[in-house]
């Protein structure tokens, strides 16, 4: 079935320096990505999303790159802060079609070095 | 300010009973999701409403039930026959039901007495 994943479930990083969360997904009909944040104890806070007629997109301080050859997108985060610290996911889902199909990642869980 | 309130944020429930997971929006949005997270995976999609007075079926709906009767609302009720119910549940609207961020709640956190 679809998946999508993360590569690494968790990422130390030190405080200052640049983040980069990747994941990959299965189908290659995928056409909207979303990274959401979530704190402990929780829900999901959005960040940035990105669709397929994109190959990067920027917020504030983020960063999202998007892969399609190989189905691969990053997030990556500017001058990483303690407040950063939280749990990362990927979600991405099917061409203008009902959120219900979008297929969520596990999370990789970034820490900041002092 | 606006947003999704869900409630309890704990809840202990017996063997052989029912327990109802409360979830209210004041965004204005059509849809609304309830989605489950367990340890190491991916939120996985339980039920679904596009509108008002209609619902759908997510990949994981056995045990479970919703209904929406007001716009705002959309209750999870965890019956006894959801055998494994400990997780984290995460209730979330969209202003319609298509492909574009989700907004969340804070979660409840089921567990077994």
């Amino acid at each position: 079935g679809e998946s999508v994943g993360l590569h690494l479930p968790t990422l130390s990083v030190q405080e200052g320096d640049n983040s980069i969360i990747n994941c990959a997904y299965s189908n290659s009909a995928s056409d909207y990505f979303i990274w959401y944040k979530q704190e402990s104890g929780k829900g999901p806070q959005f960040i940035i999303d990105i669709r397929s007629n994109m190959d990067k997109r920027q917020g504030q301080r983020v960063t999202v790159l998007l892969n399609k050859t190989v189905k691969h997108l990053s997030l990556q985060i500017a001058a990483t802060q303690p407040g950063d610290s939280a749990v990362y996911f990927c979600a991405a889902g099917g061409p203008y079609s009902s959120a219900s199909k979008i297929i969520f990642g596990s999370g990789t869980r970034l820490s900041i070095r002092p | 300010d606006g947003g999704i309130t869900q409630s309890p944020k704990y809840l202990f429930r017996k063997e052989g009973q029912n327990v109802t997971l409360s979830c209210e929006q004041n965004l204005n949005h059509d849809a609304m999701y309830w989605y489950r997270q367990d340890p190491g995976q991916g939120l996985r999609l339980i039920y679904y409403s596009q509108i008002v007075n209609d619902f759908q079926k997510g990949d994981i709906a056995e045990g479970y039930s919703v209904s929406r009767e007001k716009k705002e609302s959309f209750p999870l009720t965890v019956t006894s026959a959801q055998k494994n119910p400990t997780a984290f549940y995460l209730c979330a609207s969209s202003i319609e039901d298509l492909n574009q961020p989700q907004h969340f709640g804070d979660g409840t956190r089921l567990s077994i007495l």
